[in-house]
């Protein structure tokens, strides 16, 4: 059962454009809701990560929505470089269980030049 | 300051063979956890410590895997009678005790042949 389901799996984007990844979680006791960049060889670096009692955070050029209803929020990059170009991972968790992440699949993201 | 360190970068072994993998979290954070990521897949729960104690080893796959942070620090997890199976990326976080934030090391690439 995946409890993070995340979209879509891969992304091309020209430079400058808009990339955009959707997660959908199911545990509505989730209550942090972190993206993760990751290189090649690397280890996931924490990017942007959100709590339920907003809907909306942005740092410089990567903003994330987050519908409480729907159970969705969504990783926004603006004028995607190609320096962008990694894996992208949305992951969820809550109090009481640790703090343990629950990720999603991932989404391989390729900025054109 | 420094972030998580885990060392060796690399390791090969044959099947059948004992290894240990090395995590050094940031300083002042007393929780640590490890992942497992699998190629062209999220990272995967295996154990959460607070301070000294394994809090919550359910993510482990068997007994030929455990972990120890004799000084609430330091963590190694430590793999017996290595398996084809276990070839993965052996991830390190660690976060501060109040933080929801987790902060990953580079990984650990085990290769068993």
């Amino acid at each position: 059962q995946q409890q993070v389901k995340q979209s879509p799996q891969s992304l091309i984007v020209q430079k400058g454009g808009i990339s955009i990844i959707n997660c959908a979680y199911e545990n509505t006791a989730f209550d942090y809701f972190p993206w993760y960049q990751q290189f090649p060889g690397k280890g996931p670096a924490l990017l942007i990560a959100i709590r339920p009692d907003v809907s909306e955070k942005k740092e410089g050029r990567f903003t994330i929505s987050f519908n409480k209803s729907a159970k969705q929020f969504s990783l926004h990059i603006m004028d995607s470089q190609p320096g962008d170009s990694a894996t992208y991972f949305c992951a969820s968790n809550r109090a009481g269980n640790n703090r343990k992440l629950i990720w999603g699949l991932g989404t391989s993201l390729a900025v054109n030049p | 300051g420094a972030g998580v360190s885990q060392t060796p970068s690399n390791k090969v072994t044959e099947k059948g063979k004992y290894v240990e993998l090395r995590c050094d979290p940031i300083s002042g954070h007393t929780a640590l956890y490890w992942y497992r990521q699998s190629l062209g897949q999220g990272p995967e729960f295996l154990i959460y410590f607070q301070g000294t104690g394994a809090a919550d080893d359910s993510g482990l796959p068997n007994d030929r895997f455990f972990a120890v942070r004799p000084e609430g620090s330091v963590s190694t997890l430590k793999i017996q009678r290595t398996e084809r199976g276990d070839s993965a990326v052996y991830l390190c976080a660690s976060r501060y005790p109040q933080g929801y934030e987790q902060y990953f090391g580079p990984g650990t690439r085990l290769t068993v042949t």
